[in-house]
């Protein structure tokens, strides 16, 4: 099992362009969701999922729109990037029926937009 | 709003200290608190606890809960400078897997 895949591993973007964060998971987990870190914030909630077709928001939602189609992909898009979103992204996954609640993470994409 | 709160924010200690990171939360509907361990990458998971089970150990690392106090402690006995890292509390309250992150605490350990 790959566990948590995401892409790119670092992106840079200008002021206004917009793009998607890429994130995949192969362990047939219901719940999917995305976090920003930024230096002594620890880990925001942005948007999550709870299976296919079916998204909320968390946190810090404003500028980001997810969408899950499929168990497997939950895909972040940023539609016009401003410096404020300049941080490191995780995806993570679990599966509600798990006894830990415990999350996977994926390895982050650091994000810096000028 | 369902808030954690961590203390302190980051510390330094010399190998072979005993640390105790502290972790308070104010929540809804607690379900469970997890401990995850970062280190310049994805989080790790280290420890879960709830009501049916407040005390964890594993090696130098052990964890408990206090449901009255509405906080949790993780001690690492022994510290080595492997053991720097972030560490993040984290609280789950709903019937899914959403969870509440504390702002972490950044421990450095110095040889």
């Amino acid at each position: 099992n790959a566990g948590v895949t995401q892409t790119p591993k670092f992106q840079v973007l200008k002021t206004g362009q917009s793009m998607t964060l890429q994130c995949a998971q192969d362990m047939n987990h219901e719940y999917m969701s995305w976090y920003r870190q930024d230096p002594g914030m620890g880990l925001r909630l942005i948007h999550y999922s709870v299976g296919a077709g079916i998204t909320d928001q968390g946190e810090v939602p404003n500028g980001y729109n997810v969408s899950r189609s499929t168990t497997e992909d939950f895909p972040l898009r940023l539609l016009s990037a401003a410096p404020s979103q300049t941080s490191v992204y995780f995806c993570a996954s679990s599966s509600p029926g798990s006894t830990t609640y415990e999350q996977y993470f994926g390895p982050g994409t650091r994000l810096t937009v000028t | 709003e369902d808030k954690v709160v961590q203390s302190p924010l980051s510390l330094v200690v010399h190998e072979g200290d005993t640390v105790t990171l502290n972790c308070s939360y104010e929540v809804t509907n607690f379900r469970s608190l997890l401990w995850y361990k970062q280190e310049k990458k994805a989080p790790t998971f280290l420890f879960m606890l709830t009501s049916s089970g407040i005390e964890k150990k594993s090696g130098r690392l052990s964890s408990i809960l206090d449901k009255k106090e509405l906080s949790s402690i993780l001690n690492i006995t022994a510290t080595q400078t492997g053991d720097s890292a972030i560490y993040l509390c984290a609280v789950n309250t709903g019937a899914n897997s959403k969870l509440t992150f504390g702002k972490g605490i950044t421990l450095s350990v110095r040889p």
